[in-house]
């Protein structure tokens, strides 16, 4: 299974983009980047994915490098509610199965 | 519908006792997931039940039996527990078995918080 690596942390001011890196370089080919959160104390909840191309939903875009080996995540206007665990995961038909969480960045969207 | 439906919200279970955590679904998804998460660790895969067979066992000790009756339910049956059992307890389902590959995502309970005395 691919591994991700996450800066721990990030702030970003309300109202301004909030721009989340990711990093997978081992990616293999059938595998999708995926985009969860979790807000305090409640579950984790799923944002985006993708395989190759850009994606956008009415939550958030992402943008996958074109070697797959990065990818970013952006709220486009972040709110205070925006505050939480990104995680960064990928998983595909290579993988065991396993929706494995990594240490994830914690965003502190600030007034 | 896309909720997962965890209950009880909170449970405080001596350790003698034997309790069991429900989640519900009514998504027709397949497979479903129980994860267990301490504070400020990120939440820590225990089992995969797809198409209502334990499909995953993450090494998780015998105190903790999981059940799936159906493809609606899950249970996770606790007995014996230890205080460091104590933490935040997921629930997760997904329209198929995560292995497929096929870009589909988890759908999350909020989780039940057990604090083991």
């Amino acid at each position: 299974d691919a591994k991700t690596t996450q800066p721990p942390s990030m702030d970003c001011a309300e109202g301004r983009a909030a721009n989340l890196p990711c990093n997978h370089s081992t990616i293999s080919g059938n595998e999708y980047v995926y985009w969860y959160r979790q807000i305090h104390s409640q579950g984790p909840q799923y944002i985006i994915h993708g395989l190759k191309n850009n994606e956008t939903n009415e939550m958030a875009s992402l943008i996958i490098t074109e070697d797959r080996k990065s990818s970013t995540l952006i709220l486009p206007h972040a709110t205070l509610r925006d505050t939480a665990v990104y995680y960064c995961i990928v998983y595909g038909s290579s993988n065991t199965g396993k929706l494995i969480f990594g240490q994830g960045t914690t965003l502190q969207v600030k007034p | 519908d896309t909720e997962v439906t965890q209950t009880p919200k909170h449970l405080v279970m001596g350790m003698t006792n034997k309790k069991s955590l429900k989640c519900e679904q009514h998504m027709g998804h397949r497979a479903m997931y129980w994860y267990k998460q301490k504070a400020k660790k990120p939440p820590e895969l225990m089992f995969v039940y797809s198409y209502e067979k334990l499909s995953i066992n993450e090494s998780v000790p015998s105190r903790f039996s999981p059940e799936c009756p159906n493809s609606s339910l899950l249970n996770l049956h606790l007995h014996a527990l230890q205080p460091e059992d104590s933490a935040l307890y997921l629930c997760a389902s997904s329209q198929i078995w995560l292995n497929r590959g096929q870009g589909t995502e988890a759908f999350f309970g909020q989780g039940t918080r057990l604090t083991v005395v």
